[in-house]
């Protein structure tokens, strides 16, 4: 079955970082996505995984892939109050559906 | 610039009345998609397009309808038939193909009043 699951809140301290968790089903996901909505807003892209990559870095984010656990996480180093929003984790099944998990609400903490 | 449009940003519909809400891409996507988001629920597929002409039902269809005339729109609407209307509806499209990264649009909060 296709689902894809994450933890719904996650609290960090301005400057730490944060590591948003997510795990999915399907073992034939090519692409792996994690996108980014601010309050009343649509969901912007942040950055996204193949499926044979373990790791991806772009400025202050990390993704990290275990294809074996099907578990993906997003780390986002020193963590800033504009990061709060909530963060989605989302796969491409290669039949043009994308499949989101429920979302993780980051707040930063002063 | 190429985006995706949705409007109007907020709507208010009485209840039995049907509202339609409109996406617009200027993307050149063939995919199209609506979702509908609840605090807590995530994101549920509401519909998705493919193709012009050509629409499936995704996981909470019912109460809902759309049509896919033209590639650059897919309006929704929200019929009588849905009991529990309000929530804010995303709207979205792709490229098709293995790597679909979504292009999402802004929004529309729809209460029912």
């Amino acid at each position: 079955g296709e689902d894809v699951e994450q933890s719904l809140f996650l609290s960090v301290r301005e400057g730490d970082s944060s590591v948003i968790n997510c795990t999915y089903t399907d073992s034939s996901s090519t692409y792996l996505y994690w996108y980014k909505q601010e309050p009343g807003a649509g969901l912007q892209l942040l950055t996204y995984i193949f499926s044979n990559m373990d790791m991806k870095q772009d400025q202050r984010l990390t993704v990290l892939l275990n294809k074996k656990d099907k578990h993906l996480s997003l780390r986002i180093a020193d963590t800033q109050t504009g990061d709060s929003a909530i963060y989605f984790c989302a796969e491409s099944m290669g039949n043009d559906k994308i499949i989101f998990g429920k979302g993780t609400r980051l707040h930063i903490l002063p | 610039d190429g985006g995706i449009t949705q409007s109007p940003k907020y709507l208010f519909r009485k209840e039995g009345q049907n509202v339609t809400l409109s996406c617009e891409q200027n993307l050149n996507h063939d995919a199209m998609y609506w979702y509908r988001q609840d605090p807590g629920q995530g994101l549920r597929l509401i519909y998705y397009s493919q193709i012009v002409n050509d629409f499936q039902k995704g996981d909470i269809a019912e109460g809902y309808s759309v049509s896919r005339e033209k590639k650059e729109s897919f309006p929704l609407t929200v019929t009588s038939a849905q009991k529990n209307p309000t929530a804010f509806y995303l709207c979205a499209s792709s490229t098709t193909g293995s790597r679909a990264e979504a292009f999402f649009g802004q929004g529309t909060r729809l209460t029912v009043v």
